[in-house]
């Protein structure tokens, strides 16, 4: 079974620093990476996929399968990145369902 | 915001009463899902449907219970059978199979029992 692996529950920086959010994942097939986001008071809601190479808010994420990681990145962190940030993987081809990993709360401090 | 809505907001039960959840959605979406979110656990996923009358188990569905008799409604029922009900519930929606990376996600319900 695949599992998803958020080893940091907090991660607090200063603005204007730059910010690394891990994620490890393992499965043995070709998983598809996803980078969801919940603000405060606001719903969850998808921020990145890993296969569409783009970036999101200033954050990007890079799968490294070798390392079986896709970390999440941003080279200078705003106040307003602060929130809850989830991986999650999916089975590529055919139906398959997210599975989260257990969160890790951004607070970027003035 | 609009699109899958939960109701309602914050519920409270006695221990040993079945309750029942409610999320909509009007996005015209195939699948729906639902989630537990518990402090510390990320989301866990219960029950999904991926169409119309037909769902399937998620990682901890036991002592829960769905329906999907509507394309737009997929109401969540806790029964007394669940150890640890009190917890926060994520309704979410999906266009599809094809494309369940992409769900959409409801307000949520807090549901505390005592």
């Amino acid at each position: 079974a695949q599992r998803v692996t958020q080893p940091e529950k907090l991660l607090s920086v200063f603005k204007g620093a730059p910010v690394e959010l891990k994620c490890n994942y393992s499965y043995s097939g070709s998983p598809e990476l996803f980078w969801y986001v919940q603000y405060s008071r606001q719903r969850l809601q998808l921020l990145l996929r890993h296969i569409s190479r783009e970036s999101i808010k200033g954050f990007t994420a890079d799968l490294n399968k070798g390392e079986t990681s896709f970390h999440l990145k941003k080279p200078f962190a705003q106040e307003e990145d602060s929130a809850m940030y989830y991986c999650a993987l999916s089975i590529r081809g055919g139906y398959s369902t997210l599975t989260f990993g257990k969160g890790t709360m951004l607070l970027v401090s003035p | 915001d609009g699109g899958i809505t939960q109701s309602p907001k914050y519920l409270f039960r006695k221990e040993g009463q079945n309750v029942t959840l409610s999320c909509e959605q009007n996005l015209n979406h195939d699948a729906m899902y639902w989630y537990r979110q518990d402090p510390g656990q990320g989301l866990r996923l219960i029950y999904y449907s991926q169409i119309v009358n037909d769902f399937q188990k998620g990682d901890i569905a036991e002592g829960y219970s769905v329906s999907r008799e509507k394309k737009e409604s997929f109401p969540l029922t806790v029964t007394s059978a669940q150890k640890n009900p009190t917890a926060f519930y994520l309704c979410a929606s999906s266009i599809g199979a094809a494309r369940a990376y992409e769900q959409y996600f409801g307000p949520g319900t807090r549901l505390t029992v005592t």
